[in-house]
């Protein structure tokens, strides 16, 4: 079985500072790590993913992750966030290679304020 | 522009009542899924379909039924057994295939159904 957790429901931050959304998951087989963002009332956008090689991992807009398979990990990562980051973030893994076997956390919501 | 529809954007079920929700797409993908969205639960897959003609119950079907007659659409009903349907409910497709393992997922924009 595979499961994921995204330790912090919430997460506030001010404009232009750094940010980390955290991820943990579990499997008894290798992996494959997703991270998809959600604007209000949209559908979810896939911002970047984690199938094999380099554990530093980029995306689109300024985001990056790192896969650390000892601490079974996939942190999100930014720099410096804009008010336009405010979204809700859904980390996923999957362990079979079959979109239908992908298993969604329950979101991280992050909120920039000006 | 390519992309997935979903309408309506808000639908409204009386006590008792069968609800469909469409969901098209001109991606020319072959998968298409239906997931139910629940404030801090994240999204549990309710049916998904890898072919025409053919379908899978998800992790959530019960009270829930789809039909996929033909590529581009994959319509889910709320069927009255479905006793707690309020949710934001989110369609969305992949490619399948020879070398198309852990493709991108695309949303479609999603309706709110709500019981009256």
């Amino acid at each position: 079985a595979q499961s994921v957790t995204q330790l912090d429901s919430q997460v506030p931050v001010f404009e232009e500072a750094p940010v980390e959304l955290r991820c943990n998951y579990s499997s008894s087989v290798s992996v494959y790590l997703f991270w998809y963002v959600q604007y209000p009332n949209q559908g979810l956008q896939l911002l970047l993913k984690y199938l094999s090689g380099s554990t530093l991992v980029k995306g689109i807009n300024g985001f990056e992750a790192e896969f650390n398979k000892s601490q079974t990990s996939f942190h999100l990562r930014k720099p410096s966030v804009h008010i336009s980051d405010t979204a809700e973030y859904f980390c996923a893994v999957n362990s079979g290679g079959s979109n239908y076997k992908l298993t969604f956390g329950k979101g991280t919501l992050l909120t920039v304020n000006p | 522009d390519g992309g997935i529809t979903q309408s309506p954007k808000y639908l409204f079920r009386k006590e008792g009542q069968n609800v469909t929700l469409s969901c098209e797409q001109n991606l020319n993908h072959d998968a298409m899924y239906w997931y139910r969205q629940d404030p801090g639960q994240g999204l549990r897959l309710i049916y998904y379909s890898q072919i025409v003609n053919d379908f899978q119950k998800g992790d959530i079907a019960e009270g829930y039924s789809v039909s996929r007659e033909k590529k581009e659409s994959f319509p889910l009903t709320v069927t009255s057994a479905q006793k707690n349907p309020t949710a934001f409910y989110l369609c969305a497709s992949s490619r399948v295939g020879r070398g198309a393992t852990n493709e991108k997922l695309f949303f479609g924009s999603g309706t709110q159904l709500s019981v009256l």
